[in-house]
């Protein structure tokens, strides 16, 4: 399967501080994309980085790719209590670009 | 304006039952998309349509049937509804550029079998 794991599970800051999410999955990918669903909402596309990326940058969040680790991550920098959600990373690979998706990491952020 | 839309926002039934969830997106996407998404929050694909076309139909009981009456509308109809159906479904659209298929998801079914 392609599916990406998110890690950690759960995550728990202050407001102000940094939160830092990974990714890990199996196979070559075309590309990366991640996510975030507040509660009860659904799911909100943030970031797309391609297989020949390695970092890219929107706002306060910043994602990189290390395609010999097959991972990612997703830093969300000076947080606040807003980004309180979980954030998904997608992959798609071969011939389809249909995302398939992890399982989330659930980011608390408390004020 | 809401760009992917679906009705209803919480559905509760009793096993049996056949119910329908609509989808709407006025993205002028070719493709939509159905998710299910369990109580441990893992969401996966069940549907995914392009102009009208079904191109893919994963691992999915056939009491479920998608029905697209044009490319802005993609409706899911559930026969027989069982307990194990009780979850939040996700309508998604995304543009078909070739190179990348970004997710526009609607806000969620939470459909309840009781």
């Amino acid at each position: 399967s392609q599916q990406g794991e998110e890690d950690p599970q759960a995550l728990s800051i202050q407001e102000g501080e940094n939160a830092t999410m990974n990714c890990s999955y199996k196979t070559s990918i075309n590309n990366l994309q991640w996510y975030r669903q507040n509660s009860g909402r659904g799911l909100v596309h943030l970031i797309l980085i391609r297989s020949n990326e390695r970092e890219k940058h929107s706002g306060r969040l910043r994602v990189t790719l290390d395609t010999s680790k097959k991972s990612s991550s997703l830093l969300i920098t000076a947080s606040r209590a807003a980004d309180t959600a979980s954030y998904f990373c997608a992959t798609d690979a071969g011939g389809s670009y249909i995302p398939t998706f992890g399982r989330g990491t659930s980011l608390i952020v408390h004020p | 304006d809401t760009a992917v839309s679906q009705t209803p926002k919480y559905l509760v039934t009793q096993m049996g039952n056949d119910k329908s969830i609509k989808c709407e997106q006025n993205l002028g996407h070719d493709t939509m998309y159905w998710y299910k998404q369990d109580s441990k929050k893992f969401l996966k694909i069940m549907f995914s349509y392009n102009n009208k076309e079904l191109i893919i139909n994963e691992t999915v009981p056939n009491r479920f049937s998608p029905k697209s009456p044009d490319k802005a509308h993609l409706n899911l109809h559930i026969n027989s509804l069982e307990l194990g159906d009780s979850a939040v479904y996700f309508c998604a659209s995304s543009p078909e550029d070739g190179r990348s298929y970004e997710q526009y998801f609607g806000p969620g079914t939470r459909l309840t079998v009781t």
